[in-house]
């Protein structure tokens, strides 16, 4: 079964840290890695997609990393803000099938206190 | 650019009625769109994939006579939840990737569906 675990499912900080969320997938076959950010009682926002044959990228002051071997990804945001505070979501695309199918994690709930 | 909207934002509904929502690529062309549910405090649920003028692929478990969807043009997807019961209650969201483009992922800014 293909499964998506993001830890910690909760992490405050204060302003100013740098911080990093993980996310672990079992089956290294993935199409692609996800970073998303869903603020509450809202859609999401794709923060980062990290292809199969790449091991990082970097938007700002985020940049999300890909091991396969090790069936891990991390996102790292640096100097982190009171309005970085929201929900981050992983999710492993590819499917058996359907390359643009996403298993999601249950993400972590990020604060960032002033 | 890459915008996906869907209506209405938010809807109140009576036990056993249907209920239409909405989701729409604003400036691109979408072959796939994928519609998700998702309870609080847990994450998405993928309920079907839908591809512009054939029928949807819906996951295990997931009725499909209940939750119809149409995705008639390369812009506009409609789910709609028939004969709605307290239990469909959630927050429904779409997303859509861009045709012939890369597998990103765009998504809508939900619908919750109350039904009393």
């Amino acid at each position: 079964k293909q499964e998506v675990t993001q830890i910690p499912a909760a992490l405050s900080v204060p302003e100013g840290e740098n911080l990093v969320l993980n996310c672990s997938f079992t089956d290294s076959a993935i199409y692609n890695l996800q970073w998303f950010r869903q603020d509450p009682g809202k859609g999401l926002t794709s923060l980062l997609l990290i292809q199969s044959s790449q091991r990082e990228q970097t938007s700002g002051r985020l940049n999300a990393s890909l091991d396969k071997s090790s069936g891990r990804s991390t996102l790292y945001i640096a100097a982190s803000q009171p309005g970085d505070s929201a929900t981050y979501l992983c999710a492993r695309g590819g499917d058996a099938g359907n390359n643009r199918k996403l298993i999601w994690g249950l993400g972590t709930s990020l604060g960032v206190n002033p | 650019g890459a915008v996906v909207s869907q209506h209405p934002s938010w809807v109140i509904c009576k036990s056993g009625t249907s209920v239409k929502i909405e989701c729409r690529s604003l400036d691109f062309q979408a072959t796939t769109m994928f519609w998700y549910r998702q309870f609080p405090k847990q994450s998405l649920m993928l309920m079907a994939t839908s591809n512009e003028g054939s029928k949807a692929t819906y996951e295990q478990g997931v009725e499909k006579d209940k939750f119809l969807i149409n995705h008639a043009s390369l812009t506009l997807s409609t789910l709609t939840v028939t004969s709605a019961h307290p239990e469909d209650s959630s927050f429904y969201i779409c997303s859509a990737t861009l045709a012939g483009g890369p597998d990103e992922q765009y998504f809508g800014p939900g619908t919750r569906l109350t039904v009393t």
